[in-house]
């Protein structure tokens, strides 16, 4: 089964800098997305950016990219300019193809200060 | 366009009592998925829905069941509470299954077994 690991359980960042929270996967298979997530203290779970395995070119969407290295299994998301909204928890999630169990990290909790 | 909507927005129920969570999916969407997010975890994948059947299911027991209506909206049953059931459950609705498409979550029922 494939499981999803983020390695910092907290960052932080002063606003208008960059920062990039890490995300490492394991799976056998070659046709999956990945996905960062973002849960604001409201809780609704927002998707910030999707990435296509069979793609080599890293998704962006705005302020947030992703660098996607399929070989070592990692998938990391950039936030550039960070904004004081951008406070919220970060998950990193994993999906095969037509298959409904999305498997998510165990999030970072990101704080922009200002 | 009205998003995904839950109810309750908190419960508080007593060890061995029964629980039914409700979900309202974005419009035009048909398949619903539910989540149990734990306190300090990233959301882990109970079941999905789709044309009034249970599409897939994770690893959860028995206890958890759902529904789902005519008009695409769900429940959520859980019986026979623990305290480990203690959580936030986070409905997602998509068009169609399968990671491919994009989900979108509601803001969570927050369930506490005392």
């Amino acid at each position: 089964a494939q499981t999803v690991t983020q390695s910092q359980p907290e960052m932080s960042v002063q606003e208008a800098e960059t920062v990039t929270l890490s995300c490492t996967y394991d799976t056998s298979e070659n046709n999956y997305y990945l996905f960062w997530y973002k849960q604001p203290p409201s809780r609704q779970m927002i998707l910030v950016i999707r990435q296509e395995a069979y793609k080599q070119q890293n998704a962006t969407e705005n302020r947030f990219s992703v660098n996607f290295q399929k070989a070592a299994k990692s998938f990391s998301l950039k936030i550039s300019d960070s904004q004081l909204g951008d406070t919220a928890m970060y998950f990193c999630a994993f999906g095969y193809y037509n298959n409904n169990d999305m498997r998510f990290g165990a999030g970072t909790r990101l704080t922009v200060k200002p | 366009d009205a998003g995904v909507t839950q109810s309750p927005t908190h419960l508080i129920k007593t060890r061995g009592q029964q629980v039914t969570l409700r979900c309202s999916p974005k419009s035009g969407h048909d398949t619903v998925s539910w989540y149990q997010q734990a306190l300090g975890q990233g959301p882990q994948f109970i079941f999905q829905y789709y044309e009034e059947e249970e599409r897939q299911r994770g690893n959860f027991p028995d206890r958890f069941s759902g529904h789902q209506f005519p008009n695409y909206s769900s429940e959520l049953n859980v019986n026979a509470l623990l305290l480990g059931d203690s959580a936030l459950y986070l409905c997602a609705s998509s068009l169609g299954g399968g990671t491919s498409y994009e989900q979108y979550f509601g803001p969570g029922t927050r369930l506490t077994v005392t």
